[in-house]
């Protein structure tokens, strides 16, 4: 089985500094590694994943993600925040075969601070 | 493409009553996924449908939760004799196919249980 674990559930951030967003994952198999954005009163979007290759991946809106796996990480960072960054980001893992079912880890809220 | 969408939007109802949600994904994807979303918690991986055949179900689907994708197309998620622990987001994705293709997110059915 696969786990996320999300240690920061809020992060608030002044206007254009960098946000970084940490996401460590457990598993005895391959995986994929996604982060997905949750606007206010929106759906789930995808912002950037990690299927192989290159481990710095690049997402929208200006986020990137660097697959660690010796740490087992995928962290997200952005280098200068906008007050339309705030919402909650879920970091999630599936494996690389089967059903590919999506684990989340349970949220960060990033506030951006005028 | 319209995007995976899901109705109703909201649903009140009182505790013991039956609800059921539809699901239409995005055209052609043959991958199909229900989730459930708590306040505070990531999404919870519920069932997955490959077209027509229903192919996991979570321990977390008890024998009052029901789910069917009728000819591969739109899906279908009943819960019957509802509790009040059944609150919750009720999330639908779809997939066009295997090895990582992005999980398409509606925007969710908010039940209520009174």
């Amino acid at each position: 089985a696969q786990s996320v674990t999300q240690l920061d559930s809020q992060v608030p951030v002044f206007e254009e500094a960098p946000v970084e967003l940490r996401c460590n994952y457990s598993s005895s198999v391959s995986v994929y590694l996604f982060w997905y954005v949750q606007y206010p009163n929106q759906g789930l979007q995808l912002l950037l994943k990690y299927l192989s290759g290159s481990t710095l991946v690049k997402g929208i809106n200006g986020f990137e993600a660097e697959f660690n796996k010796s740490q087992t990480s995928f962290h997200l960072r952005k280098p200068s925040v906008h007050i339309s960054d705030t919402a909650e980001y879920f970091c999630a893992v599936s494996t690389t075969f089967g059903n590919e079912k999506l684990t989340f880890g349970t949220g960060t809220r990033l506030t951006i601070i005028p | 493409d319209t995007g995976v969408s899901q109705n109703p939007r909201h649903k009140i109802t009182k505790r013991g009553q039956n609800v059921t949600f539809r699901c239409d994904p995005i055209s052609e994807h043959n991958r199909l996924y229900w989730y459930r979303q708590t306040l505070g918690q990531g999404p919870e991986f519920l069932t997955y449908f490959q077209n027509e055949a229903q192919l996991e179900k979570s321990r977390l689907l008890s024998d009052r939760f029901s789910a069917e994708r009728p000819k591969g197309s739109f899906s279908t998620l009943e819960i019957q004799r509802t509790e009040q622990g059944d609150s919750a987001m009720y999330l639908c994705a779809s997939q066009l196919n295997s090895g990582g293709d992005t999980q398409y997110f509606g925007p969710g059915t908010r039940l209520t249980v009174l």
